[in-house]
């Protein structure tokens, strides 16, 4: 199957500071990527998806100025959380699709982001 | 929009037994479904998948999951639990490229 690659794996920050989180797809061309939350023992939540070349889709809730999304490229999308709190700690999950009418996803190996 | 319920978010079994992971969902057209495992601190992997094709479907680490469309369900099985089993298994279902994911069940195998 496709690969993604999401990196860093962890990363401990301190509060106020910036942090990126890199997400590609190794052997295929995402022209949609899609940024998730995981909250400890819940369930994914859709953060964001992220388009190639245009503006991200933000989902209800999410901050779009605290969570910056680029996907320059068709295999790079970066999830910047910007002036971090502790209340940021999470895991961060990123997948990518093959093709527009999605029959599957591949995930990521996830971000586990502490703010300190 | 779709949604997923997963019954149970917690799971014991022993090891060597039947496990039995439920799914339903709710879907105003033919679903594609999902299920995935994910080991702490790590992504997802891809158990198995439906998109329409048989509705008994065969997945890794001998998984399998039966749709059921009369009862909107997508259980998830395994014939003998192993220890490598434990983990956290999440079912979804896409509309177009978005994915709906159950809330997760916690799997347990005990010695």
């Amino acid at each position: 199957g496709a690969v993604v690659s999401q990196h860093p794996s962890r990363v401990i920050c301190k509060s106020g500071t910036s942090v990126k989180i890199e997400c590609r797809s190794l052997d295929f061309q995402a022209t949609t990527m899609f940024w998730y939350r995981q909250f400890p023992k819940q369930s994914l939540m859709l953060m964001a998806t992220s388009n190639e070349g245009s503006k991200a889709t933000y989902e209800q809730g999410v901050e779009k100025d605290k969570f910056l999304i680029n996907h320059a490229s068709l295999t790079l999308s970066t999830l910047t959380v910007t002036s971090a709190h502790p209340e940021d700690s999470s895991f961060y999950i990123c997948s990518a699709s093959l093709h527009i009418s999605n029959t599957e996803a591949f995930f990521g190996q996830g971000t586990r982001l502490t703010v300190v | 929009a779709q949604s997923v319920t997963q019954l149970g978010s917690h799971v014991s079994v022993s090891e060597g037994a039947l496990v039995l992971l439920r799914c339903n969902y709710s879907s105003s057209v033919p679903p594609y479904l999902f299920w995935y495992v994910q080991y702490p601190n790590q992504g997802l992997q891809l158990l198995l998948k439906y998109t329409s094709a048989a509705t008994l479907v065969k997945g890794i680490n001998g998984f399998e999951a039966e749709f059921k469309k009369s009862e909107t369900s997508f259980h998830l099985t395994k014939p003998s639990a192993h220890m490598s089993d434990a983990a956290e298994y999440f079912c979804a279902v896409s509309e177009g490229n978005q994915f709906y994911f159950g809330t997760g069940t916690s799997l347990t195998v005990i010695p």
